[in-house]
Formats: C-alpha cells, sequence, structure tokens
C-alpha cells in the first residue's frame, strides 16, 4: 500500500541542525511532489514547502527560507528536510505528506510524523 | 500570505448531532480548500479535497460546501470515531495555509 514512513525522533542542542528522511513506498515516487508540515504541541499545523522528486526543484515558505533545505535520494525512494539553526522554537512534530495536484492540490498520503526536539 | 480562521475553535456535541464546521479565507480562493481529521497523536487524514470532493474510504456523512471564502465541513451525524480535530487548508496561493483547527469534543 501507499506509505510514507519517517525517521525517528531526534534530539538537538540550540544551533545545530536537523535532518528527518520520509521513505515512499506503493508508488512511483517521482511522481508526486513531498511537502514538509510541522506542529507545536499543542498547535496548528504550518506548512514548510515541498520538493519535486522528479527535478529536485523546492518551493519554501518564506519563513523558513534560508534556513531549510529539501532534498530526494531517487534510488531509494526518500526524501529529505534539513532545517538548520535549531532555536526551541522548532520543537515539533515534523510531518511529511505526498501532494496530489488533482482537481485541486492537496495531500493524500501523510508520514507518522516525526518528533523533533530542541533543548540545551 | 492568504489568512484561514475556523470557527468554532472547540464545540461540544454528542453522538448522532449533526455538526457544522466554518472556515472563512481572508481573499477568494475559488474551490481551493481542503480538510484533514487529526485524532491525538496521530498524522493528519485527508477528508475531502477541492470543497466538496470525498477521499476515498471516508464515510459519506461528511460534507463539503461552499466558495470564494467561507467553505463548512458538516458531519451528518456524528460518530464515536469522529472525535478529532480538524483543520481546513487553502492551497490556491503557492503558501499553503492551514486553519487553526477545530476540536470535536
Amino acid at each position: 500500500q501507499v506509505q510514507l514512513v519517517q525517521s525517528g525522533a531526534e534530539v538537538k542542542k540550540p544551533g545545530a541542525s536537523v535532518k528527518v528522511s520520509c521513505k515512499a513506498s506503493g508508488y512511483t515516487f517521482t511522481s508526486y511532489d513531498i511537502n514538509w508540515v510541522r506542529q507545536a504541541t499543542g498547535h496548528g499545523l504550518e506548512w514548510m514547502g515541498w520538493m519535486n522528486p522528479y527535478g529536485g526543484n523546492t518551493d519554501y515558505s518564506q519563513k523558513f527560507q534560508g534556513r531549510v533545505t529539501m532534498t530526494r535520494d531517487t534510488s531509494t525512494s526518500t526524501a529529505y528536510m534539513e532545517l538548520h539553526s535549531l532555536t526551541s522554537d522548532d520543537t515539533a512534530v515534523y510531518f511529511c505528506a505526498r501532494g496530489a495536484p488533482l482537481i485541486v492540490y492537496h495531500m493524500d498520503v501523510w508520514g507518522q510524523g516525526t518528533t523533533v526536539t530542541v533543548s540545551s | 500570505d492568504i489568512q484561514m480562521t475556523q470557527s468554532p475553535s472547540s464545540l461540544s456535541a454528542s453522538v448522532g448531532d449533526r455538526v457544522a464546521i466554518t472556515c472563512r479565507a481572508s481573499q477568494s480562493i475559488d474551490n481551493y480548500l481542503n480538510w484533514y481529521q487529526q485524532k491525538p497523536g496521530k498524522a493528519p487524514r485527508l477528508l475531502i479535497y477541492a470543497t466538496s470532493t470525498l477521499q476515498g474510504g471516508v464515510p459519506s456523512r461528511f460534507t463539503g460546501s461552499g466558495s470564494g471564502t467561507d467553505f463548512t465541513l458538516t458531519i451528518s451525524s456524528l460518530q464515536p470515531e469522529d472525535f478529532a480535530t480538524y483543520f481546513c487548508q487553502q492551497t490556491y496561493s503557492s503558501l499553503w495555509t492551514f486553519g487553526q483547527g477545530t476540536k470535536v469534543e
């Protein structure tokens, strides 16, 4: 079945970087965008950006421009999201989600989430 | 950025109730509106896209309506598994944004 499986929880110190992976299976990886969305505890959903696995092109939310990098490895059908210069405000659950451009763009398959904790 | 405002932020309902959640966009988004359900500790689940198209496997008691700036998610008869938080999302502009969520409890 179609699924996205993310890497495990991370604990990082302020100023460090974190790289989260998202492995796709059950569909052609290069045919759908991968979006990244985060959620701080008790808060709503915040879209960070998307990457097109076919060409590797990206579009990042202005909030994260210069601090986030989204890449992929097509040989393993894995997408990556790296966030730099972490602060405590980056403590959140990070989700990858497949972007489906049918009729209206929507996110139809989600990873299970990766908890990132930033603490000194 | 297009701001999405949901109301109410939370609501109390009982099994069998008809529930309506509204979502208002800060500018017209045509029909570029999606709805997601999220349960505690879980990833969001797509319910409805393009305002009113039901995602496969989603029960027909969920319906979506609206256009332009005002949208509604309706649950015709609330079931025990429907107690969750619901988010709207616009994909009209290239900066996707979500509503703040509505908790159904």
